[in-house]
């Protein structure tokens, strides 16, 4: 298994559907991150979860709904988005945040269409 | 506010070496990393700096001057598969966010 799997890869949604973006880390990692990529924008954190608990949440509309059932699992909720949402959401997982060099590792991410 | 600054795109050629550098502006400190993403993939990490210097690793180096707020990353005899985008990262002051460049997109040709 490679360290980190994100599903769907590719998701096209209406403004009025509900989706769930999945991610799942195969490194024994204690902390995993939602991030949202738009072209030639910097990344954009999300929401961070420490052991479980929801440590940051980064002013992000209510749409987005994260939920980390153990230390091996992400999930991102979606409902109601807005076309403006449409972006590649990448999860990353890493062992020790808050110590020095902590390395993020990444999944190939989520290319969300919002028609 | 906290700020990085890296060039849009580069272009250079396959058996050259590039310089890609990387300014930042950010209320604290904590290091900076260095990541690849080719189109379509994840991110994959390259490098950290914490101290003033130069780390080599292999084909590529990373440089850091606390002082001037300045990193580069240098790739020397180019391959086709170094083209990607190359991002910047600041880890200033919270345990868990990195402050990220919008990433250099790199051309190498033939």
């Amino acid at each position: 298994e490679t360290g980190v799997t994100q599903t769907p890869r590719h998701l096209v949604m209406g403004m009025t559907n509900k989706k769930s973006l999945k991610c799942e880390q195969h490194l024994g990692h204690n902390a995993m991150y939602w991030y949202k990529q738009s072209a030639k924008k910097p990344l954009e954190l999300m929401f961070v979860y420490s052991l479980e608990e929801r440590v940051e949440n980064n002013s992000v509309p209510s749409r987005f709904s994260p939920e980390c059932p153990n230390s091996s699992h992400l999930f991102l909720h979606l409902h109601t988005l807005q076309p403006e949402d449409s972006a590649l959401y990448l999860c990353a997982s890493s062992q020790a945040p808050g110590r020095r060099g902590d390395e993020q590792f990444f999944g190939p991410g989520t290319r969300l269409t919002v028609l | 506010g906290q700020n990085i600054d890296q060039p849009t795109e580069m272009t250079a050629t396959e058996g050259a070496i590039v310089q890609i550098n990387c300014t930042y502006q950010t209320s604290g400190f904590n290091g900076l990393f260095w990541y690849q993403q080719h189109a379509g993939e994840a991110p994959t990490f390259l490098s950290y700096n914490v101290l003033d210097g130069l780390e080599e690793k292999g084909r590529f180096s990373s440089f850091l001057s606390r002082s001037k707020g300045y990193s580069y990353l240098l790739l020397k005899e180019l391959q086709m598969k170094d083209s990607a985008s190359y991002l910047c990262a600041v880890w200033a002051d919270s345990n868990y966010q990195l402050i990220w460049g919008a990433g250099t997109k790199l051309i190498i040709k033939p």
